[in-house]
């Protein structure tokens, strides 16, 4: 079936380091992804997405790579900062209306 | 504030009980998704309006749930006979192009 998962369930950085989030998709046909960032009792917020004929794109503070061989997904956050402090998913969209969302991984900024 | 509005934010009901919730979407954004969300759990996609045409529904939107968009505008989700398993937040998405979706901040339903 279709799925959306992620490696690290929680990720500890220190303040000022680049931070890693990865991701594992499992649907070929998927042809969009976006990262979102959730606070407690909060909405997902959108942070950067990225097409399918595309490796790489950045934003502020914020990269997202895909490797379409593997069917991985990654984010890294540039001096990952204590706001950053958040869970994290990834959505994919297998060319059908809806996004596909993992279960999320945890980033824990530490001061 | 133009983003995605959901009312109310917090909800508490008794088991059995029917309620509904609201989504104001992005101003002509024509798309406009439910999910819910438990704790822990990243969204599970309800269903799908484009317009007002409902498109897509998930098997999770049992007989006891219904959405609507009237106007292809605002939509309403409503849960019949609650159920403590019912309990979760709901989120409302909207989008323009059919590829970034922005959420609103969520309804978060308690069953008691």
């Amino acid at each position: 079936g279709e799925s959306v998962g992620l490696h690290l369930p929680t990720l500890s950085v220190q303040e000022g380091d680049n931070s890693i989030i990865n991701c594992a998709y499992s649907n070929s046909a998927s042809d969009y992804f976006i990262w979102y960032k959730q606070e407690s009792g909060k909405g997902p917020q959108f942070i950067i997405d990225i097409r399918s004929n595309m490796d790489k794109r950045q934003g502020q503070r914020v990269t997202v790579l895909l490797n379409k061989t593997v069917k991985h997904l990654s984010l890294q956050i540039a001096a990952t900062q204590p706001g950053d402090s958040a869970v994290y998913f990834c959505a994919e969209k297998p060319g059908t209306y809806k996004y596909i969302f993992g279960t999320g991984t945890r980033l824990k900024v530490l001061a | 504030d133009t983003g995605v509005s959901q009312d109310p934010r917090h909800k508490i009901t008794k088991r059995g009980q029917n309620v509904t919730f609201r989504c104001d979407p992005i101003s002509e954004h024509n798309r406009l998704y439910w999910y819910r969300q438990t704790l822990g759990q990243g969204p599970e996609f309800l269903t799908y309006f484009q317009n007002e045409a409902q498109l897509e529904k998930s098997r999770l939107l049992s007989d006891r749930f219904s959405a609507e968009r009237p106007k292809g505008s605002f939509s309403t989700l409503e849960i019949q006979h609650t159920e403590q398993g019912d309990s979760a937040m709901y989120l409302c998405a909207s989008s323009q192009t059919g590829d970034e979706a922005f959420f609103g901040q969520g309804t978060r339903l308690t069953v008691v």
